[in-house]
C-alpha cells in the first residue's frame, strides 16, 4: 500500500486554524471511519490525538478536530499554539492484513 | 503506569541479523494486538508488522516480508521483532505499538529503539 498523501507543511499564526488533509483511496481512507492521527514532536514518540475519524482521547484539547470526506481525512487545530508546532501524521485502517497505512505527514509551523 | 521499552536495536552490518524486544507493562497485553513501526532519520512513520492477541495470525509490510518475524510471549508480556537479511534502507527508529482489541488505532507507543544498518 502506498503512503496516504499530506501537504508537506502547513504554518498559522497563534490564534488562527490550520487544516491538514490526507488523501488516501477506496481501499484505505474512503472505505472505513477507521483514521487516526497523531503528534509528533522533535524528537519524541508519537501520540495519538485523534481516532475513529473524529475522537479525542482523554486529555487530548478540543482544538483539535478531525473529518472525512469520501477518500480524504482532514485534521484542523483551532485557536493555534506554540506548542502545537509539531509533525502530524495520518493513518488509516486498510484492511486486516495492512491493518495501517500511515501518511507522509505534515509539519505545522506556528508563526 | 503503561510502558513499553524497545530493546536490541544497534549497529548491523547489511546482510546481519538482529532482534529486537518490546517488555509491556501497565495494561492488559493479552487483550492487545501488537505492532512495529519504524521512522527512518528524518522520515515519517511506516507500518511494518502486526500479531494478533493468540500469536496465531501476522502480517507484513511488502518491504520487509520474507526477511522480518513478529513474535510474541504472552506469558513475558514480551513482542518480538526477528529481523534478517537487513539492507542499509531498514535503517529506522523501530517502536512497538498496540491497538485494543478490536480498536483500529495505536493508543501506546514505546519509546523506539535504533537499528543502523551499515558497513
Amino acid at each position: 500500500q502506498s503512503a496516504l498523501t499530506q501537504p508537506r507543511s502547513v504554518s498559522g499564526s497563534p490564534g488562527q486554524s490550520v487544516t491538514i488533509s490526507c488523501t488516501g483511496t477506496s481501499s484505505n481512507v474512503g472505505g472505513y471511519n477507521y483514521v487516526s492521527w497523531y503528534q509528533q514532536h522533535p524528537g519524541k514518540v508519537p501520540k495519538l490525538i485523534i481516532y475513529d475519524v473524529n475522537k479525542r482521547p482523554s486529555g487530548v484539547p478540543d482544538r483539535f478536530s478531525g473529518s472525512k470526506s469520501g477518500n480524504t481525512a482532514s485534521l484542523t487545530i483551532s485557536g493555534l499554539q506554540a506548542e502545537d508546532e509539531a509533525d502530524y501524521y495520518c493513518c488509516s485502517y486498510a484492511g486486516s492484513y495492512t491493518f495501517g497505512v500511515f501518511g507522509t505527514g505534515t509539519q505545522v509551523t506556528v508563526l | 503506569e503503561v510502558q513499553l521499552v524497545e530493546s536490541g536495536g544497534g549497529l548491523v552490518q547489511p546482510g546481519g541479523s538482529l532482534r529486537l524486544s518490546c517488555a509491556a507493562s501497565g495494561f492488559n497485553f493479552n487483550n492487545s494486538w501488537m505492532h512495529w513501526v519504524r521512522q527512518a532519520p528524518g522520515k515519517g512513520l511506516v507500518w511494518v508488522s502486526r500479531i494478533n492477541i493468540e500469536g496465531t495470525s501476522t502480517s507484513y509490510a511488502d518491504s520487509v516480508k520474507g526477511r522480518f518475524t513478529i513474535s510474541r510471549d504472552n506469558a513475558k508480556n514480551t513482542l518480538y521483532l526477528q529481523m534478517n537479511s537487513l539492507r542499509a534502507e531498514d535503517t529506522a527508529v523501530y517502536y512497538c505499538a498496540r491497538n485494543r482489541h478490536k480498536e483500529n488505532y495505536f493508543d501506546y507507543w514505546g519509546q523506539g529503539t535504533l537499528v543502523t544498518v551499515s558497513s
